[in-house]
């Protein structure tokens, strides 16, 4: 079965660091585009960042040079680094594989979406 | 940046077809993706490529790109189908996935 399992969410100060993790069971991260995708609480899906299997990768610009998105293959995992954060990085992150046709494609939608971790963001 | 409008919402009764539109410049040159998100679920992907099914979603819900305007349809709306659904697309120029803002389905 393929599943992606985040974990690492929790209640963090402005300006404090996080780093979420992305377990997944089923595809291989490093043969695959992988991202990351938040939801504000009442608000709508905002992608944040992507690391493609030739290990490039791309940010939002409201997380650039405050996130990194890295993978480690030998343990199949995803994760997004989160430093100095602010109160609008408040969100549930799911992590997404990029994907959905015969052959993966950059520009291809996210088929395969992990539960989410809740990061919330407060003094 | 590349911006991607829906309506906030769309309300009708059951059975009836129900049709989401998403607007972008030159939208025709991109390739559509549509989700389905429910209250406490990860989003489903529900629509690729503009118009093409996953499997096990259902024939009533289909989807088309022309112009500036991608459409996900929704023929014989069910309760069930209440959800927010939300378009996106990469942006090649600046290599970004965008979103639409998301359209409420509400079945009455």
């Amino acid at each position: 079965e393929v599943q992606l399992v985040e974990s690492g969410g929790g209640l963090m100060q402005p300006g404090g660091s996080l780093r979420l993790s992305c377990a997944a069971s089923g595809i291989s991260v490093s043969n695959n585009h992988m991202s990351w995708v938040r939801q504000a609480p009442g608000k709508g899906l905002e992608w944040v960042s992507v690391i493609y299997m030739s290990g490039g990768t791309s940010y939002a610009d409201s997380v650039k040079g405050r996130f990194t998105i890295s993978r480690d293959n030998s343990k199949n995992t995803l994760f997004l680094e989160m430093k100095n954060l602010r109160v609008e990085d408040t969100a549930v992150y799911y992590c997404a594989r990029v994907g959905g046709g015969v052959i993966p494609t950059i520009s291809d939608g996210f088929d395969i979406w992990g539960q989410g971790t809740m990061v919330t963001v407060s003094s | 940046s590349y911006v991607l409008t829906q309506p906030p919402s769309v309300s009708l009764a059951p059975g009836k077809t129900a049709t989401i539109t998403c607007e972008g410049n030159n939208l025709l040159s991109k390739s559509v993706h549509w989700y389905q998100r429910k209250p406490g679920q990860a989003p489903v992907l529900v629509i690729h490529n503009d118009s093409d099914r996953p499997s096990g979603i259902p024939e009533r819900i289909s989807g088309s790109n022309s112009g500036n305007t991608a459409t996900l349809t929704i023929t014989r709306v069910e309760v069930g189908d209440e959800a927010d659904y939300f378009c996106q697309v990469w942006d090649s120029s600046s290599d970004h996935r965008v979103f639409g803002g998301g359209t409420k389905l509400t079945v009455l």
